[in-house]
């Protein structure tokens, strides 16, 4: 059972555009939402994290929008930049323990 | 501060062979946890440890153990290997267990099966 779903699966963007990434989650015993940025040959990487106590939270160009209701939160890049170009996870976890949940990634790719 | 080594960074085994893949954590951090990266089914949990016990464990079959040491150190075994183990696993530290600290991943193992 996927319990975390995102989309879209790839995404092209113009240079100074803006880069959104989905993700809906089913377990709402979750209390973290992390995104990781992953670049080939490499681990993911953290990007951002949110809690749901918040609906929003921003780092630079990175942007997590979170709707506790509707069981989403979404990544916003602004002003996309090529060296931006990489896969995208959305993940989600609980309090107790470190286990994350993924959700099934994006390739983003940012064109000059 | 050195980051998450994992060792070896690529190997090949044949079907039925087992494998042991190591993974040295962030100085000063206690929690190790491991996941398996495939194209199809993405990045999933294997199990996570904290001061040498299991904590966690994901839903996969019994041939897939792990360990931790005193020093943190972690190594995870794969037994009687199949095609389809074949994937990236990656370790991931963090200094504490629980309340969703930060997890910090190495550059994983690739491995194949042949």
């Amino acid at each position: 059972q996927q319990q975390v779903k995102q989309s879209p699966q790839s995404l092209i963007v113009q240079k100074g555009g803006i880069s959104i990434i989905n993700c809906a989650y089913e377990n709402t015993a979750f209390d973290y939402f992390p995104w990781y940025q992953q670049f080939p040959g490499k681990g993911p990487a953290l990007l951002i994290a949110i809690r749901p106590d918040v609906s929003e939270k921003k780092e630079g160009r990175f942007t997590i929008s979170f709707n506790k209701s509707a069981k989403q939160f979404s990544l916003h890049i602004m002003d996309s930049q090529p060296g931006d170009s990489a896969t995208y996870f959305c993940a989600a976890s609980r309090r107790a323990g470190n286990m994350l949940t993924f959700g099934g990634g994006t390739r983003l790719m940012v064109k000059p | 501060k050195a980051g998450v080594t994992q060792t070896p960074r690529y190997l090949i085994k044949t079907r039925g062979q087992q494998v042991t893949l190591s993974c040295s954590p962030i100085s000063g951090h206690r929690s190790v946890s491991w996941y398996q990266q495939t194209p199809g089914q993405g990045l999933q949990f294997l199990f996570e440890y904290f001061s040498e016990t299991q904590r966690n464990k994901g839903n996969f079959p019994g041939r897939f153990s792990g360990r931790q040491f005193s020093n943190s150190r972690s190594e995870m075994n794969v037994s009687t290997l199949e095609l389809g183990d074949s994937a990236l696993y990656l370790c991931a530290s963090s200094l504490l267990s629980g309340d969703t600290d930060t997890q910090y991943f190495g550059p994983g193992t690739r491995l194949t099966v042949l």
